[in-house]
């Protein structure tokens, strides 16, 4: 069935330094990829998404890249600060009226 | 914009026990969610609806779990007989039309279970 591995599980960086999380998926027909961010006791909430008619995507600090043969996706975090901990989740679905499959979700520590 | 409205945001009950959780999602969203996210685990889908339709409940357990939209708006999801392993956070979401459209999601009701 549908699967969206990610990884790592854990990541602690130090204050100015950057964070990559990677997820891979097994449907080929997955067509979005969200990224969410929770804090403890938070909603998840939307922080960046990529289509899969596009291969990167950039919003300030926060960079997603999408490898649609290798059906991999990346979020890269630039200049990380301490607000920046939290858990972030990779998704993956088929659009319109597919199941949004989430990944196992990586705990990111950033020390000052 | 009012977000996804979740009640109870906490829950403890015992083992055979039922409860329901109330969602009201974000006003002109036709799709709505109830997911299980258990501690350590990412959010797992147990039913999707389009406006008052199921789309997918394939991971809902249907011989304990239920649930309901009425007119297309507010959404119910019980829990009968509860067991332990019920134990977790149950998110509702709410997006325009489906999947590939931004999906917010509410508080949740972290329900626990004796």
């Amino acid at each position: 069935g549908e699967n969206v591995e990610q990884h790592p599980s854990t990541l602690s960086v130090q204050e100015g330094d950057s964070a990559v999380i990677k997820c891979t998926y097994s449907d080929s027909a997955s067509n979005y990829f969200p990224w969410y961010k929770q804090e403890l006791g938070k909603r998840p909430q939307l922080i960046i998404d990529i289509r899969s008619n596009v291969g990167e995507k950039k919003d300030q600090r926060i960079a997603v890249t999408l490898n649609k043969t290798a059906k991999h996706f990346s979020l890269h975090i630039t200049e990380t600060q301490p607000e920046d901990s939290a858990v972030y989740f990779c998704a993956a679905s088929k659009g319109q009226g597919g199941k949004l499959i989430f990944g196992q979700g990586t705990e990111l520590s950033v020390k000052p | 914009e009012a977000g996804v409205a979740q009640s109870p945001r906490y829950k403890i009950i015992e083992k055979r026990q039922s409860v329901a959780f109330w969602c009201n999602p974000i006003s002109g969203h036709a799709t709505l969610y109830w997911y299980q996210q258990i501690l350590g685990q990412g959010p797992k889908l147990l039913i999707q609806f389009q406006n008052n339709g199921v789309v997918d409940d394939s991971q809902l357990p249907k011989d304990r779990f239920s649930a309901e939209r009425l007119k297309g708006v507010d959404s119910t999801l019980k829990i009968q007989p509860a067991k332990l392993e019920d134990s977790a956070v149950y998110l509702c979401a709410s997006s325009l039309e489906g999947v590939g459209n931004t999906i917010y999601f509410g508080e949740g009701s972290w329900l626990t279970v004796v």
